[in-house]
């Protein structure tokens, strides 16, 4: 999976409760991204970060927050994990935005909001 | 509202069969449109992409096809064998961005 590691694989909390999840990369790539992976609507966008501390939403950012203090880990936290929040989050990273510049994808977390 | 719709849902063939998935976009701001294969418990995979400039790109038993008037794309996997049962998904990426658009998925089995 291209140097990215997603920690944790799987996560189970309560509705109400944080929760952070991590994208850790070993490929120095600039850009790094969150989607969300959800039957019938492929994977969207949360948030991407193009540098550290630089960051920008995605369309789907509503109740999710992202940080990035390093160049290989980038953050997403549920502030308050609701039930529509359950999914399948992947991190991607690519080494710039030309057309040529390839997403590579984490193996993926799965959260369950109950 | 979905950016990009793909078609169909699923889709069974015989191995040795050929396979046919079908994307439709309306924006004109997309200016690249890869296709990403995904198995089960994995992340997605680029598989194959094409620039709207060339109306159709083979590698191997992958080819896309292009058809910018009509705004429309898609992927034929020729001689499909069993290694290829997985989620295919289009994407179409926005002008100068990394932001990249997918399609809901089709998945694909193929019956040894």
């Amino acid at each position: 999976d291209a140097g990215i590691t997603q920690s944790p694989r799987h996560k189970v909390t309560e509705t109400g409760t944080p929760v952070t999840l991590r994208c850790h990369q070993t490929e120095n790539h600039r850009y790094m991204y969150w989607y969300r992976q959800d039957p019938g609507h492929g994977l969207r966008l949360i948030h991407y970060s193009y540098g550290v501390k630089d960051t920008d939403k995605g369309e789907v950012s509503d109740g999710y927050s992202v940080s990035r203090s390093k160049t290989e880990d980038f953050l997403l936290t549920l502030e308050s994990a609701t039930s529509s929040q359950t999914s399948v989050y992947f991190c991607a990273i690519s080494p710039g935005q030309r057309r040529a510049d390839t997403q590579y994808f984490g193996p993926g977390t799965r959260l369950t909001v109950l | 509202q979905q950016q990009v719709k793909q078609s169909p849902q699923s889709l069974i063939v015989q191995k040795g069969g050929i396979s046919i998935i079908n994307c439709a976009y309306e924006n004109t701001a997309f200016d690249y449109f890869p296709w990403y294969q995904q198995f089960p418990g994995k992340g997605p995979a680029l598989l194959i992409a094409i620039r709207p400039d060339v109306s159709e790109k083979k590698e191997g038993r992958f080819t896309i096809s292009f058809n910018k008037s009509a705004k429309q794309f898609s992927l034929h996997i020729m001689d499909s064998q069993p290694g290829d049962s997985a989620t295919y998904f289009c994407a179409a990426r926005v002008l100068r961005t990394g932001k990249l658009s997918f399609g809901a998925g089709t998945t694909v089995t193929v019956r040894a």
